[in-house]
């Protein structure tokens, strides 16, 4: 199976900074990576699909890079909206597996 | 309108049996790959089972297989998740989750708001 590290687990910042979070994968997997948003209660988001491809509706201070085996989410102005938990999910191969998520707090 | 309906949780015994299902609608449903994702109480999300357009091809996480089976019913619009032998580990919330349009999985672009499943004496 491929595992996902990602990182931090967590972290605390403000409205307005810039947030960077990193998925690694255990081997290569092209660009077959997405990044989710959860809050509390509710189901999963997706932002970006294909590493760095933004989903529709989905405000351009988020972005996506890299291929292979490093991956970054980065919010470029973190809002009040942002404060959530953030997971990648990779779906090169089977079983498709989540990075274990990093919690995005207000400081 | 994307929309997924999932129904079917509730609280069984540990080796008990449960089925879930997820009603699909505002999309052409035969035209989608669609997946289970679920989550334990306070932990990460878990990718589960998937099943491609026509049924013809499945997968799941070695935790689920040989107890759960993943169905759809193009006709219908619906997923379905039949869960076997549960044990307590498999207590999450299940969530159903329209992947691909295309010949293998990309992902998750529309999720329901999930069922509570329950294992416990």
């Amino acid at each position: 199976d491929i595992q996902m590290t990602q990182s931090p687990s967590s972290l605390s910042a403000s409205v307005g900074d810039r947030v960077t979070i990193t998925c690694r994968a255990s081997q290569g997997i092209r660009n077959d990576l997405g990044w989710y948003q959860q809050k509390p209660g509710k189901a999963p988001k997706r932002l970006i699909y294909a590493a760095s491809s933004l989903q529709s509706g989905v405000p351009s201070r988020f972005s996506g890079s890299g291929s292979g085996t490093e991956f970054t989410l980065t919010i470029s102005s973190l809002q009040p909206e942002d404060f959530a938990t953030y997971y990648c999910l990779q779906h090169n191969s089977y079983p498709q597996t989540f990075g274990q998520g990093t919690k995005v707090e207000i400081k | 309108e994307v929309q997924l309906v999932e129904s079917g949780g509730g609280l069984v015994q540990p080796g008990g049996s449960l089925r879930l299902s997820c009603a699909a609608s505002g999309f052409t449903f035969s035209s989608y790959w669609m997946s289970w994702v679920r989550q334990a109480p306070g932990k990460g999300l878990e990718w589960v089972a998937n099943i491609k357009q026509d049924g013809s091809e499945k997968y799941y996480v070695d935790s689920v297989k040989g107890r759960f089976t993943i169905s759809r019913d193009n006709a219908k619009n619906s997923l379905y998740l039949q869960m076997n032998s549960l044990r307590a580990e498999d207590t999450a919330v299940y969530y159903c989750a329209r992947d691909s349009p295309y010949s293998s999985s990309w992902g998750f672009d529309y999720w329901g708001q999930g069922t509570l499943v329950t294992v416990s004496s």
